[in-house]
């Protein structure tokens, strides 16, 4: 099946600094892929819609400014995490549409922010 | 309301045995698809199964099957013979809309899930 996978997968960083997290479909190309976040012990929320080439949509609630999204590539989306928070600390997974029917997922960067 | 619904915070179910993971769903799109993922304690998400809402028969991968009874919009994951490496989070989730229409966001909308431990 299509691998997508995510940099990195582990990131403690200093409250207030910025964190980039990268997704990459490794052997398909992927106009869209989707930022989800996940609390401990919760369900995964998805945060933003990221489309190659144009902004991106983010779900209500969720900060644009805060959470930035890139799309430069078929086969790259980055989020960035500016002045990050202690609670911003969570579980950030990436997807990729493989087709209509189809997400392919990343293993996920687990995130705490001190 | 909640679009995705899972009952069952927990399960414990003895190895090879059939295990019924519950799933309703809330949408007044005529076009859905509805998924189930399993996560293990790594936390990677992995695909298992898939339901178009024009699909007539049910969807089975495997072990895995989905009882699709769009009526009740029930979509209950039945994993058969259950194995120890079965247990995990599992999630059921929705994508409303056709999927493919390239505007709109279609991510998935997820459940709650249900942590299912298979008991040796």
């Amino acid at each position: 099946g299509a691998v997508v996978s995510q940099h990195p997968s582990r990131v403690i960083c200093k409250s207030g600094t910025s964190v980039k997290i990268e997704c990459r479909s490794l052997d398909f190309q992927a106009t869209t892929m989707f930022w989800y976040r996940q609390f401990p012990k919760k369900s995964l929320m998805l945060m933003a819609t990221s489309n190659e080439g144009s902004k991106a949509t983010y779900e209500q609630g969720v900060e644009k400014d805060k959470f930035l999204i890139n799309h430069a590539s078929l086969t790259l989306s980055t989020l960035t995490v500016t002045s990050a928070h202690p609670e911003d600390s969570s579980f950030y997974i990436c997807s990729a549409r493989g087709g209509k029917d189809t997400q392919y997922f990343g293993p996920g960067t687990r995130l705490t922010v001190l | 309301a909640q679009k995705i619904t899972q009952t069952q915070p927990g399960m414990f179910v003895q190895e090879k045995e059939a295990v019924t993971l519950d799933c309703t769903y809330d949408t007044s799109d005529q076009s859905y698809g509805l998924f189930w993922y399993k996560q293990p304690s790594s936390g990677e998400m992995i695909f298992l199964i898939y339901q178009g809402s024009y699909d007539e028969q049910n969807a089975t991968e495997g072990r895995y099957s989905l009882n699709f009874q769009k009526a009740r919009k029930s979509a209950n994951l039945v994993i058969s013979a259950s194995q120890l490496g079965d247990s995990a989070m599992y999630f059921c989730a929705m994508r409303e809309g056709e999927g493919d229409s390239g505007g709109g966001a279609d991510g998935l909308t997820f459940g709650k899930g249900t942590h299912l431990i298979i008991q040796p």
